[in-house]
């Protein structure tokens, strides 16, 4: 089962707002990172975080990585319908070599 | 340069039946996992190659099981299909074991009946 807490589990937003989602876990990771996934497709990376405290931004796409290393979180200014999607936290614990466990996943609705 | 190649990119199979999923990774990544995905169960790691070797293992029955090729691609098979196994098989691909750039693949999308 899922060892990290995504939440919200899905979101309806107008258009222009911005959006924020978090995943936490019990456990400490080397490794945050944010993907998303449209309907048939795999998984596409879209921030990754390496360092407690770190802060990443990918166009309107802005991500943390918990100075506790057991948390992150993603915003997104200003959306566009383009962001509907599925979004996925992924972590990496030490020692798992590139074995990443996964929240349950974000969906996102917005209203144009 | 192309991405992950997942074939095929749909399957039906029969409950009892075996499968065999392949995956091409990038040029030059040697790290291939898999990962299997349900509604239910979200995203779940199965096996992480390298090289060859089988790096790391997910908690999935024995009837799991991979490979990979001396260049880099790699197989998933499944023997004894059941109705529960039903998912999207996903690829993975990184340069190596610990690195970033970990790049998914279309998937398959298998369908046991």
């Amino acid at each position: 089962g899922q060892q990290l807490n995504q939440s919200p589990q899905s979101m309806f937003i107008q258009e222009g707002e911005d959006v924020s989602m978090n995943c936490t876990s019990s456990s400490i990771f080397n490794t945050w990172l944010w993907y998303k996934q449209d309907p048939g497709e795999g998984p596409v990376l879209l921030i990754a975080l390496y360092k407690a405290g770190e802060l990443t931004s990918n166009g309107r796409l802005t991500a943390q990585f918990g100075i506790t290393r057991k948390d992150s979180f993603l915003n997104i200014s200003a959306s566009i319908p383009s962001d509907v999607g599925i979004y996925f936290c992924a972590g990496r614990k030490e020692g798992d070599g590139n074995k990443l466990v996964f929240g349950a996943g974000t969906i996102l609705r917005v209203k144009s | 340069k192309a991405g992950v190649t997942q074939t095929p990119r749909y399957l039906i199979k029969t409950r009892g039946q075996q499968v065999t999923l392949s995956c091409s990774p990038i040029s030059g990544h040697r790290s291939v996992s898999w990962y299997q995905q349900t509604p239910g169960q979200g995203l779940q790691f199965l096996f992480e190659y390298f090289s060859e070797t089988q790096r790391n293992k997910g908690n999935f029955p024995g009837r799991f099981s991979g490979r990979q090729f001396s260049n880099s691609r790699s197989e998933m098979n499944v023997s004894t299909l059941e109705l529960g196994d039903s998912a999207l098989y996903l690829c993975a691909s990184s340069l190596a074991p610990t690195g970033s750039g970990y790049t998914f693949g279309s998937g398959t999308r298998l369908t046991v009946v």
